[in-house]
Order: structure tokens, then C-alpha cells, then sequence
């Protein structure tokens, strides 16, 4: 079974820093592209940054480029974000999104929740 | 990137078919053939639905189906239950190994 579960929203003031983990099984994770991807309260879903399997391939969108920091420890089954400067408009539920070697993002976790408020 | 464009709501009755619109452009919806369609519903995780514009996954039933006409993509879903009062959101493949959602369509079942 199919196992992916974020961790370390909460709250945080304009500027801070927060790192998110995400740990996952049952699924290839060493092999897999995996993904970030936000949803604002009551908003679409954004993609915000891939890191490929061996993490020698890492994109992000404009928006979090320059502040946010993926990174992942295939030992640990695990992925991280480093978010720093955050800024209102992160406040978010983050999602750990599964994109393996497809085009479509098939597993995701329940997501973790960021509030950004002064 | 901008967003995808998708119709703020939706709505039909048990039994009717609905479909979604999820616009774009050349550079993602009509550019690609990966684009995917997810469930949501409140409180819980998205769920894919389609992928690769066709393709369903194991366990979705075939009342979803997608299609793509140059940059506009559509989810048409038959025989409405009252189950698939959710949000569905696109989503493109936008090259460079970046991605593009729709802003969402909420279905509501009659």
C-alpha cells in the first residue's frame, strides 16, 4: 500500500523560515520524481518545485524561486522543503505529490498546512 | 506560467453528463498530450482521475472520460452520482520540467 505523509506546517511570520518533510512507502521512491505542489485556502492547486530521483535535477516556480529549497534523502525515503522569506501569499496546504517517470502526478499525501500571519 | 482556465462551476443532475473545460496554451495543453484531471474532495488529497489526456487509472470508472482539442482540454463525466460532487482541477505538463494547474471547477450533483 501506497503510504505519503507530510509534516512540519504551522505557523510562522512574514519573513520566517519553515522545513517541510514528507516520508512515503510502498512505491519506488529512490526511482521517483517527486514533487511539491500548494493549494491557498479555497484556491487551484500551484506547482511549486520537482527534484528528480537522484536529485541532480531540481526545478521551482518564479514564485518560490531564490527562497524555497528542495532536497531529498533517498536512505529515508524522505523529501524536504526549506522555505525562508516567507511571505503571506505562502500560506498554503503543501502537498508531497508523486510524478515517477510519468507525466501526471499519481500519489500524493495528505498535505501539510503553512500560515503565514504577523 | 499562468493558470489553466477552467469554469468556476458546474452542475447537472444524477444520471446527466457534465463536461469540464480546462483552457490553455500552445505552450502546455496544446503543446503536450499530458495532461491530467484530478478529484478533490473537501478536506482531502486530490485523486487522479485521467492522464495523458485519455488514460484512465485502475479503479476509475469509465463514466470519466478526456479529450483534447488544440489548447483546450475537457473531462466529461457520465451518469452523474452523487459521489462526484467534488472539485476537479486540469493540470498540463508546461516543459522544462514545470507544471501548470487549472484554478478548479466545482460539480455540484442536483
Amino acid at each position: 500500500e501506497v503510504q505519503v505523509q507530510e509534516s512540519g506546517g504551522g505557523p510562522v511570520k512574514p519573513g520566517g523560515s519553515l522545513r517541510l518533510s514528507c516520508t512515503a512507502s510502498g512505491f519506488s521512491f529512490s526511482s521517483s520524481t517527486i514533487n511539491w505542489v500548494r493549494q491557498a485556502p479555497g484556491k487551484g492547486l500551484e506547482w511549486v518545485s520537482s527534484i528528480s530521483s537522484d536529485g541532480s535535477y531540481i526545478y521551482y516556480a518564479d514564485s518560490v524561486k531564490g527562497r524555497f529549497t528542495i532536497s531529498r534523502d533517498n536512505a529515508k525515503n524522505s523529501l524536504y522543503l526549506q522555505m525562508n522569506s516567507l511571505r503571506d501569499e505562502d500560506t498554503a496546504i503543501y502537498y508531497c505529490a508523486n510524478t515517477g517517470v510519468v507525466y501526471y502526478f499519481d500519489y500524493w499525501g495528505q498535505g501539510t498546512l503553512v500560515t503565514v500571519s504577523s | 506560467q499562468s493558470a489553466l482556465t477552467q469554469p468556476r462551476s458546474v452542475s447537472g443532475s444524477p444520471g446527466q453528463s457534465v463536461t469540464i473545460s480546462c483552457t490553455g496554451t500552445s505552450s502546455d495543453v496544446g503543446g503536450y498530450n499530458y495532461v491530467s484531471w484530478y478529484q478533490q474532495h473537501p478536506g482531502k488529497a486530490p485523486k487522479l482521475m485521467i492522464f495523458d489526456v485519455i488514460e484512465r487509472p485502475s479503479g476509475v470508472p469509465d463514466r470519466f472520460s478526456g479529450s483534447k482539442s488544440r489548447n483546450t482540454a475537457s473531462l466529461t463525466i457520465s451518469g452523474l452520482q452523487v459521489d462526484d460532487e467534488a472539485d476537479y482541477f486540469c493540470c498540463s505538463y508546461a516543459g522544462s520540467s514545470a507544471w501548470v494547474f487549472g484554478g478548479g471547477t466545482r460539480l455540484t450533483v442536483l
